[in-house]
């Protein structure tokens, strides 16, 4: 069974360009997570979703950071315009989470994608 | 805001020694989860704790959940060079299930 997939892996883009992450979750996982890691710092949830819904975006920067899952699969996040400190490693995750959104369980994580802003 | 701190930041041990991990949370959490991050990798699940007081056992993995269910530990017995990594814990708050992780402890073994 496939894992979590992620592109690109890589990114290095100038400062004030927009990105694009794109992720794919295991089949059939109806939860997805962003989170942000920073070197040496653990995982920052940028934002959950249960199906096509957003159910945790709280710790998302909403003036340049949007993302969508519209039919409740595939996942992209998007970063306009990059800044400087947006250099981090954009990981995505997903889950099988039966309960409601207070439900947590293993979350699988892709490889990530390492985004370099100049 | 709602924290899960994590301590210690590193640890040197030698091959064999002990290791062990803290996390404590601000608040009270519904359950919380570890993981194991190997250099260059991306965290793997390793297990989750959900009753107030919980033990787990995975082989040398010791999981430990508080009786206030504000803190839990991990300790590996006889560490390996397998186990180089990074641990991290992510508690979930019982007020309003926000998912926070901690800054992890990375484990080096010393040569």
């Amino acid at each position: 069974e496939a894992g979590v997939v992620q592109s690109p892996r890589y990114k290095i883009i100038e400062k004030k360009q927009p990105v694009a992450f794109w992720c794919n979750p295991i089949s059939g996982h109806n939860t997805l997570y962003w989170y942000r890691q920073n070197l040496g710092q653990g995982p920052e949830l940028l934002i959950r979703y249960e199906n096509e819904e957003a159910v945790d975006d709280s710790q998302l920067p909403k003036d340049r950071f949007s993302a969508e899952r519209l039919k409740g699969v595939d996942s992209t996040l998007k970063i306009q315009p990059a800044e400087l400190g947006d250099s981090a490693v954009y990981l995505c995750a997903s889950s099988l989470d039966l309960g409601d959104s207070s439900s947590y369980n293993e979350q699988f994580f892709g490889p990530g994608t390492r985004l370099t802003v100049l | 805001g709602q924290q899960v701190m994590q301590i210690p930041q590193y640890q040197h041990v030698q091959e064999g020694e002990d290791f062990t991990t803290y996390c404590n949370s601000s608040t009270t959490l519904s359950n919380i989860q570890w993981y194991k991050q190997r250099p260059g990798g991306h965290p793997v699940f390793l297990i989750q704790l959900v009753k107030s007081g919980e033990v787990k056992k995975q082989k040398r993995l010791t999981f430990q959940f508080g009786e206030a269910k504000k803190n839990s530990s991990l300790h590996i017995t006889a560490t390996q060079t397998t186990d180089v990594g990074t641990y991290f814990c992510a508690g979930i708050m019982d007020s309003n299930y926000q998912l926070i992780w901690g800054a992890g402890t990375k484990l080096i073994i010393k040569p």
